[in-house]
């Protein structure tokens, strides 16, 4: 099993800064990546698939990068909406997820 | 119009069976896999399993196997889980989500989700 791991487990960013995202993958994965955003009391909402293509609405602040073993999810100039857990998830070798980051408003 | 609209909340007891639903609308049912996705209160995403409505095809995380059965009824676009004897650890939300590309894609992602059922199995 490929076992997705992401850093931090929680990250504070003051309104306007930049958020970024870690997630590692235990195998090489290629680009076969998602990204999720999930808000309380919401289900998940997929912002990122190929690494580094956005999903359909999703704003341009949003941006993927990585391949193999190491993506990064980048906020660029955090909103107060963006509060919420981010979590990864792979689709090289069935589907694992990671374990999510918060990221909150400082 | 929700593509994905799920059942309602459901509490049971421990031992019980049970068989939540996934209705489909807006989008043709037949051609996209459906994944189910549990999250434990307070707690991660965790992959159930795949099925392809078109023939019932279905894929189930080794964590879920035997645990849990996948269906789908192409009559009238929905999709099933269904436990046989549920547990206190089956508590959680599910989701049922769209798979965006073939199961062999990595181009992927869950691109449509339902809005979740609860399920609390408790004495």
């Amino acid at each position: 099993e490929i076992v997705m791991t992401q850093s931090p487990a929680t990250l504070s960013v003051s309104p306007g800064e930049r958020a970024t995202l870690s997630c590692r993958a235990s195998q090489r994965i290629s680009n076969s990546l998602a990204w999720y955003q999930q808000k309380p009391g919401q289900a998940p909402r997929l912002l990122i698939y190929a690494a580094s293509t956005r999903a359909t609405g999703i704003p341009a602040r949003f941006s993927g990068s990585g391949s193999g073993t190491e993506f990064t999810l980048t906020i660029s100039s955090l909103q107060s909406e963006d509060v919420a857990v981010y979590y990864c998830q792979q689709f090289n070798t069935w589907l694992t997820f990671g374990g999510g980051t918060k990221v909150e408003i400082k | 119009e929700v593509p994905l609209v799920q059942s309602g909340a459901e509490v049971k007891k421990p031992g019980e069976s049970l068989k939540i639903s996934c209705k489909v609308s807006g989008y043709n049912f037949i051609n996209y896999w459906i994944g189910w996705v549990r999250q434990k209160p307070g707690k991660g995403l965790e992959w159930m399993g795949l099925i392809y409505p078109g023939d019932s095809d279905a894929r189930y995380s080794p964590s879920f196997q035997g645990q849990v059965t996948m269906s789908a009824d192409k009559s009238i676009s929905t999709a099933y889980l269904q436990w046989s004897s549920l547990k206190a650890s089956d508590t959680g939300i599910y989701y049922c989500t769209r798979l965006l590309g073939f199961i062999t894609s990595g181009d992927n992602g869950f691109d449509m989700w339902g809005q979740g059922t609860m399920v609390t199995v408790s004495s």
